[in-house]
């Protein structure tokens, strides 16, 4: 298994452009979530996922769209970047969103914003 | 939502066991207290979780105060691969498939020879 799966590694985007990061996991995971940290700050939520066709917003939801259209895949869609969306983002899962589940991180996008 | 407060870093010698507190004062009969760490580039890794009775695993062993509003997570012989921050974090069986986590800034543990 892959696990949780991200691309790209890393992104330059200019003001005002759209992109979509990818998220994709292989262990029929039920929940998926996005995460953006920066530096000095812990993870902060931006939305998450409880099954295909479902999702809600997280603590930090405003400038990011998603949307789950099929279990393995959670895209996070930047409409009109702005250089406070500058951040790394991860992607998580897990088996449901149960208190004894484990998360599962991929490894990160690293996304500059100018 | 329950919070929990960790110190903001640690340091530790080589082979030497390493105990990283977390305070969880408000935390509810239903939160599992969960550890992750994140070596530096990478994303957070699953460490531990535990509700009530202390747990061991491979990589650690968590240690929760019997009233549960603090626990510790203890490496038993701390390596400079274990250089990271580390997370406590408290997840609600209640709220099941609507589960906000919430990840502070953590511990950054440095370990030296």
């Amino acid at each position: 298994n892959a696990g949780v799966t991200q691309t790209p590694k890393f992104q330059v985007l200019k003001t005002g452009q759209s992109m979509t990061l990818q998220c994709a996991q292989d262990m029929n995971h039920e929940y998926m979530s996005w995460y953006r940290q920066d530096p000095g700050m812990g993870l902060r939520l931006i939305h998450y996922s409880v099954g295909a066709g479902i999702t809600d917003q997280g603590e930090v939801p405003n400038g990011y769209n998603v949307s789950r259209s099929t279990t393995e895949d959670f895209p996070l869609r930047l409409l009109s970047a702005a250089p406070s969306q500058t951040s790394v983002y991860f992607c998580a899962s897990s088996y449901d969103g149960g208190a004894r589940e484990k998360l599962f991180f991929g490894s990160g996008t690293q996304l500059s914003v100018l | 939502d329950a919070k929990t407060t960790q110190p903001n870093s640690m340091e530790s010698n080589e082979e030497e066991p390493v105990h990283l507190p977390c305070n969880h004062s408000t935390i509810s009969g239903t939160d599992y207290i969960h550890w992750y760490r994140q070596l530096p580039s990478q994303g957070p890794e699953y460490v531990i979780h535990g509700l009530t009775s202390n747990v061991n695993n491979r990589m650690a062993s968590l240690a929760i105060a019997e009233d549960r509003k603090s626990s510790t997570l203890i490496l038993h012989r701390a390596t400079l691969r274990d250089a990271a921050v580390y997370y406590c974090i408290l997840r609600d069986e209640l709220t099941g498939g609507g589960n906000k986590l919430t990840f502070g800034t953590g511990t950054q543990l440095k370990v030296e020879l």
